[in-house]
């Protein structure tokens, strides 16, 4: 068990909704990142959040959206959802911002599947 | 286009050695990963190399990294049918102080009885 915590597990919607996925990260970590895992694109980096602040941002559409909140966790909101954002998201946390050393622990995943 | 590269499978015998290869193309990485990805489950850090480094051994796990080639390796000695998972092989955003990897494709690691 990592530490870092997702909700849901899984979920299943239909094309046009808007869903909200929700990480915890490890205790006492102030990084938040999320990453899309699917069959054509692999694991790709979606965005960071540091101390609730976006730290960086990387291959995320304008329809998602992310936040972290002063308790730390973080929340990806995903809308006017396609067929194609089928996917796994996964979601990270480390100690610091990112730099030499700091390393990334993964939480479980939340499995969307777009009908 | 994929700028870490892993071949997609690779089948052993249960007590054989496995050797997953991973290309990376950045130089400047500074420190390099191995998680692994079981059915229906997250990914699991297994070990890290610093690219000062030649060579990290963790029990049963062996990694070698040949900067100049810009090639990475993970050895599983005494390979378990436990063993068989998904591979990803991470490099750490090139020359930043940001945090994101870059993964590859993963290896799709069998291990026969």
């Amino acid at each position: 068990d990592s530490g870092v915590t997702q909700t849901p597990k899984h979920l299943i919607t239909a094309t046009g909704q808007r869903v909200t996925l929700r990480c915890s990260p490890r205790s006492g970590d102030l990084s938040v990142y999320w990453y899309q895992q699917s069959l054509d694109q692999g694991l790709q980096f979606l965005i960071q959040y540091y101390n609730g602040e976006e730290r960086a941002k990387g291959n995320i559409l304008e329809r998602f959206s992310a936040q972290q909140f002063p308790d730390l966790h973080s929340e990806l909101n995903l809308s006017s959802l396609e067929l194609g954002d089928s996917a796994l998201y996964f979601c990270a946390s480390s100690a610091q911002a990112g730099a030499v050393g700091d390393t990334q622990y993964f939480g479980p995943g939340t499995r969307l599947t777009v009908l | 286009g994929e700028d870490v590269e892993q071949s997609l499978f690779l089948s052993v015998r249960e007590g054989d050695s496995s050797v997953i290869n991973c290309t990376y193309t950045d130089s400047s990485s500074t420190y390099l990963y191995w998680y692994k990805q079981e059915p229906g489950a997250g990914l699991q850090l297994l070990t890290y190399i610093f690219s000062n480094m030649d060579m990290k051994q963790d029990q049963r796990l062996t990694v070698l990294l040949n900067k100049k080639d810009k090639h990475l390796s993970l050895r599983i000695a005494d390979t378990q049918t436990g063993d068989s998972a998904i591979y990803f092989c991470a490099e750490k955003d090139r020359g930043s102080t940001l945090g994101r990897l870059y993964f590859g494709r993963g290896t799709q690691l069998t291990v026969w009885p």
